[in-house]
């Protein structure tokens, strides 16, 4: 059965101060690792890797995928409140043309002023 | 381009009834998926739906189902509802090119059994 673990399940931070975010993941036939930012609604898209060791970055958020190891991260550098959110990552296999997508249980991130 | 869109945004059903739920994913986006999120097992898979056929399906009972139209519109149906059903069931519509894919999600429906 495929298994994808965050940690820790929460953070409590001041703003300005940088996070990282674990992902660990056991996935049959594994394609990719997506990240996503859920704030009082639906999850929004943040981040999908794919190759080890390439870092992808959108602002102040950066992820990379180590595919030898089964973890991904998440950084967050000079936090903000408005990064106060639940993180979820999820891992995608492939089996044939089936696809499906494993979600972690999330970290929930609080950013103090 | 709109984004993902769900209806009904809230609904009230009753043990042993049904409900069905619906999707249009964003335009161009051939890929749907449907999950379930409650606070204590996260977001489940359900069902994956991709020119009109099921790809994938989840751990979930026979008595979730869904489909998906022509116009990749897709809708899930629920059977026989039970407490336990009361969650938010959130669509996502996905594109990919180039091996880069990206998945967004609506709004979600939240339901609740009583």
């Amino acid at each position: 059965e495929d298994k994808v673990v965050q940690s820790p399940l929460s953070l409590v931070v001041h703003e300005g101060d940088t996070v990282t975010l674990n992902c660990s993941y056991e996935v049959t036939n594994f394609r990719s690792l997506l990240w996503y930012k859920q704030e009082k609604k639906a999850p929004t898209f943040l981040f999908m890797l794919t190759s080890s060791g390439i870092e992808k970055k959108s602002g102040r958020l950066s992820s990379i995928l180590d595919k030898k190891e089964l973890f991904s991260i998440l950084n967050i550098t000079a936090t903000q409140t408005g990064d106060s959110a639940v993180y979820l990552c999820a891992a995608r296999r492939y089996s044939g043309s089936a696809r499906q997508l494993t979600f972690g249980s999330g970290t929930q991130l609080t950013v103090l002023p | 381009k709109a984004g993902v869109t769900q209806t009904p945004r809230y609904l009230i059903k009753t043990r042993g009834q049904q409900v069905t739920l619906s999707c249009s994913p964003i335009s161009g986006h051939r890929s749907v998926s449907w999950y379930q999120q409650t606070p204590g097992q996260g977001l489940q898979f359900l069902f994956e739906y991709f020119s009109e056929t099921q790809r994938n399906k989840g751990n979930f009972p026979g008595r979730f189902s869904g489909r998906q139209f022509s116009n990749s519109r897709s809708e899930m149906n629920v059977s026989t509802l039970e407490l336990g059903d009361s969650a938010l069931y959130l669509c996502a519509s996905s594109f990919e090119a180039g091996g880069q894919e990206t998945q967004y999600f609506g709004p979600g429906t939240r339901l609740l059994v009583l």
